[in-house]
């Protein structure tokens, strides 16, 4: 069975500073991993996926994430943080391709901070 | 526009009482899920469903239930024996697997049990 630990319940960073969020995971058949933010009292909007194409994948308002198996990590990263960024933010992975289906098992998510 | 629509957004129940919440989509998709979101403890699987009339229970389907009578709808009842039902409710829709996996949820429920 997949799983993901995300390092960091809570974690806050200056406006204009780097974001880093980080989730490691566990899978027996190669990932699909992604990540989502939701705002409070909303639905989780996707950031950004991988499904095994380039390593070092590129989303939406200036977000990344770098796929490194050795690791078994997928961090999130955005090089300068803005106020709008202050969200919660989950990794998730997939059982497919391997899986019957593409059930999403998420992590306990990260709550950003942004600070001025 | 193309999305998933839940019902209602605040539902307050006594306790003992069963409450349905429902979720829409039209976006054409196969699949669609439940997740029960609560603090501390990210999201997990209540119910799925990859085609009409069949569903299969996720990690914490007791106290849940679910039908899937057309392919755009996928109610879900919190009955009676739900022990602890307080929680942020999220619906979400996906195409077949085979693709890339990705989900596609709603604005979600809250349900407040007094």
């Amino acid at each position: 069975a997949q799983s993901v630990t995300q390092l960091g319940s809570h974690v806050s960073v200056s406006e204009g500073a780097l974001v880093l969020l980080r989730c490691n995971y566990s899978s027996s058949v190669p990932p699909y991993l992604f990540w989502y933010v939701q705002y409070p009292n909303q639905g989780l909007q996707l950031l950004l996926k991988y499904t095994s194409a380039a390593t070092l994948v590129k989303g939406i308002n200036g977000f990344e994430a770098e796929f490194k198996k050795s690791e078994t990590s997928f961090h999130l990263t955005k090089p300068s943080a803005h106020m709008s960024d202050a969200a919660e933010y989950f990794c998730a992975v997939s059982d497919l391709p391997g899986g019957g289906g593409n059930k999403l098992t998420f992590g306990t998510g990260t709550q950003l901070k942004v600070e001025l | 526009d193309g999305g998933i629509t839940q019902s209602p957004k605040y539902l307050f129940r006594k306790e003992g009482q069963n409450v349905t919440l429902s979720c829409e989509q039209n976006l054409n998709h196969d699949a669609m899920y439940w997740y029960r979101q609560d603090p501390g403890q990210g999201l997990r699987l209540i119910y799925y469903s990859q085609i009409v009339n069949d569903f299969q229970k996720g990690d914490i389907a007791e106290g849940y239930s679910v039908s899937r009578e057309k392919k755009e709808s996928f109610p879900l009842t919190v009955t009676s024996a739900q022990k602890n039902p307080t929680a942020f409710y999220l619906c979400a829709s996906s195409l077949i697997a085979g693709v890339s996996g990705e989900l596609f949820f709603g604005e979600g429920s809250r349900l407040t049990v007094l």
